[in-house]
């Protein structure tokens, strides 16, 4: 079965410090793939795509294909970027569909 | 331009009983989805229409039901809500016409509780 895994729930970091939020997908080939963020009591809300290479906010994620991830890092993190992170590649052969990993909550500490 | 409208936020039935509950989006997107999120286990999807008329099933379809009313408009449908389908209910959109490219568009969701 096709997986996506973000092996950890929670992240913490300190204002300044580098941070990486870790998704590994489990099939071969060459899907789509987003990472998504919530803030929290707001609403999910697209945060970069691979295939734009975009810097959003400070964060890059970086394809990996050999090693099949999608790492999201920021290389200085400040306050405001604790909030959930959900990593999502397209489903194989059907970029229709989407499967979400668990998420990642990063906290950002002063 | 009000993106994707859930309604309503919050919701609290008791086990057996029925609800439906509303997606609308104005962004003209062919595709709409229901997911549902969970702690610990990040969305799953319920189920999705990649265009006016179809529907398909997702992760966990069972208990379920929805309809793709007309482009705008996708409801998800509880028959006889169980204490499991406790969770936080999402409806996103997305336009797959530029191809892979593009992201969802999410709703604000509605927090569900049953009792």
């Amino acid at each position: 079965a096709q997986r996506v895994t973000q092996p950890e729930k929670l992240l913490s970091v300190f204002k300044g410090a580098p941070v990486e939020l870790k998704c590994n997908y489990s099939y071969s080939g060459s899907p789509e793939l987003f990472w998504y963020v919530q803030y929290s009591r707001q609403r999910l809300q697209l945060l970069l795509r691979h295939i734009s290479r975009e810097s959003i906010k400070g964060f890059t994620a970086d394809l990996n294909k050999g090693e099949t991830s999608f790492h999201l890092k920021k290389p200085f993190a400040q306050e405001e970027d604790s909030a959930m992170y959900y990593c999502a590649p397209s489903l194989l052969g059907n970029f229709n569909k989407f499967y979400f990993g668990s998420g990642t909550k990063l906290n950002v500490k002063p | 331009n009000a993106g994707v409208t859930q309604t309503p936020k919050f919701q609290v039935l008791k086990t057996g009983q029925s609800m439906t509950l509303q997606c609308a989006q104005d962004m003209n997107h062919n595709s709409m989805y229901w997911y549902r999120q969970d702690p610990g286990m990040g969305l799953r999807l319920i189920y999705y229409s990649a265009s006016e008329g179809t529907t398909d099933k997702g992760e966990v379809p069972n208990g379920y039901n929805v309809s793709r009313l007309n482009k705008r408009e996708f409801s998800l449908r509880l028959e006889s809500a169980a204490p499991s389908q406790t969770s936080v209910y999402f409806c996103a959109s997305r336009d797959p016409g530029g191809g892979a490219n593009y992201g969802y568009t999410f709703g604000s969701g509605t927090r569900l509780t049953v009792v």
